[in-house]
This record gives C-alpha cells, sequence and structure tokens, in this order.
C-alpha cells in the first residue's frame, strides 16, 4: 500500500468551476500537508500548507485536513486557464522527506 | 534572488554509460534534497543533505548511485553504470532552515533516458 494516494486523473474542468482535488494517507504520523503545483517542464512549487486538521483559506485556494479519516483536500474556487498544471500533495517527515502522491492533472478550459 | 538550478536539462545516454547530473541550491540554504520520478509512478525521494553531510540517503535505489555536495554548495548525483530503469526526472530541491515545513525550492529537473 502506497503511503499517500491520489487520483493522478486527468481532471477537465470549464472556467470559472470549482476544481476539487484529495489525497489520503496512511502514515498517521503526518503532521503538514502541502499541496504542490507542477506546470509542464517545470519542478514542483510549494502552493499551501496545513498544520493538523482543520482548514486554511489563500485567496482561490482552500486546503482541508481531516486527521480523523486521514483525507486532506484542495479547493480552487473561480478556476482560471492558468491554473492548469498537475496538483501534487505531500507530506513531509520529521527531516522535512517530502512522501508525494502521484499528482493530479487539472485542465481548465476558456 | 537565483532559485535552484540543474544542469544538464535533458540527457540521453545509453545503458552502461555514466552520467553526473549537477544541482545548485538557492544560496546560503543548508538543506539540499535528491528526488526522481520514474515514468508512471509518484516523485520519491533520493537522498538528503545537510551542508556537506548525507543526512539520509535511505531513497537510494542502489550502489551505482553516488551523490556528494562539495563544500556544502552544489550538488552532482552520479550514475554508473546506468541502466534502462533509470530513466526519469531527476529533480533537485533546496530549503534554509531545519524545521519540518520549511519550504523546498525545486529546480526544473533534469531529465534522463537511458537507451
Amino acid at each position: 500500500q502506497k503511503e499517500v494516494e491520489q487520483d493522478p486523473g486527468p481532471l477537465s474542468v470549464p472556467e470559472g468551476a470549482i476544481v476539487s482535488l484529495n489525497c489520503t494517507y496512511s502514515n498517521s504520523a503526518f503532521q503538514y500537508f502541502m499541496w504542490y503545483r507542477q506546470y509542464s517542464r517545470k519542478g514542483p512549487e510549494l502552493l499551501m500548507y496545513t498544520y493538523s486538521s482543520g482548514n486554511k483559506e489563500d485567496g482561490r485556494f482552500t486546503a482541508q485536513v481531516d486527521k480523523s479519516s486521514k483525507y486532506i483536500s484542495l479547493f480552487i474556487r473561480d478556476s482560471q486557464p492558468s491554473d492548469s498544471a498537475t496538483y501534487l500533495c505531500a507530506m513531509p517527515d520529521s527531516w522535512g522527506k517530502l512522501q508525494f502522491g502521484a499528482g493530479t492533472q487539472v485542465v481548465v478550459t476558456p | 534572488e537565483a532559485g535552484v538550478t540543474q544542469f544538464p536539462s535533458h540527457s540521453v545516454i545509453e545503458k552502461g554509460q555514466t552520467v553526473t547530473l549537477r544541482c545548485d541550491p538557492i544560496s546560503g540554504h543548508d538543506n539540499l534534497y535528491w528526488y526522481r520520478r520514474v515514468m508512471g509512478k509518484e516523485i520519491k525521494f533520493l537522498l538528503h543533505f545537510v551542508k556537506e553531510s548525507k543526512q539520509d540517503e535511505s531513497g537510494m535505489p542502489n550502489n551505482r548511485f553516488l551523490a556528494e555536495r562539495t563544500g556544502g554548495t552544489y550538488s552532482t548525483l552520479k550514475v554508473q553504470p546506468a541502466e534502462l530503469e533509470d530513466s526519469g526526472v531527476y529533480f533537485c530541491a533546496s530549503s534554509q532552515g531545519r524545521e519540518v515545513a520549511d519550504t523546498q525550492y525545486f529546480g526544473p529537473g533534469t531529465r534522463l533516458t537511458v537507451l
């Protein structure tokens, strides 16, 4: 069983729609939950992170963590074509080593 | 401020040859990580340097892979001899502090193709 599971997509949505992404994980020791965005031929870029359970909002992006069910989500409101990218969830261990999900490819069509 | 740079951006070699990948982290970042993504799989950790010391090399697949970080600055990852299954994208990331949630800044990756 993988430590982090993420549906690879692709997920295609029309411009302006809400994008909903999620991951499940198995290691209950994870405390930080991160979302990275990766554009084609680029490296991953940290979008936002959450500590423990709860919600965090940053502009059009909202991250949610439910530690009881080991489930994390990322919502993108009012999606734009520029949001088309691969979104990866990741969790660091105590030394910062990141455990990544497979990444979900998102396509926002004008 | 310059980001993490990696060289080359793409390398095509034949099975059995040697390839050396280079990573220049952001200046002042003590932590340097190597990750790779092979086709169809998730990005996986290879190893972690703190300055010039290897903190964790648990992700290195076998002894054909050798990583160094000279003087705590740039790092090289050598694959010798390369095998077909080594093909993938190799990412380098750096971070400044020692906190778990310190942002890791990724380079654009080196795409390695072994024929």
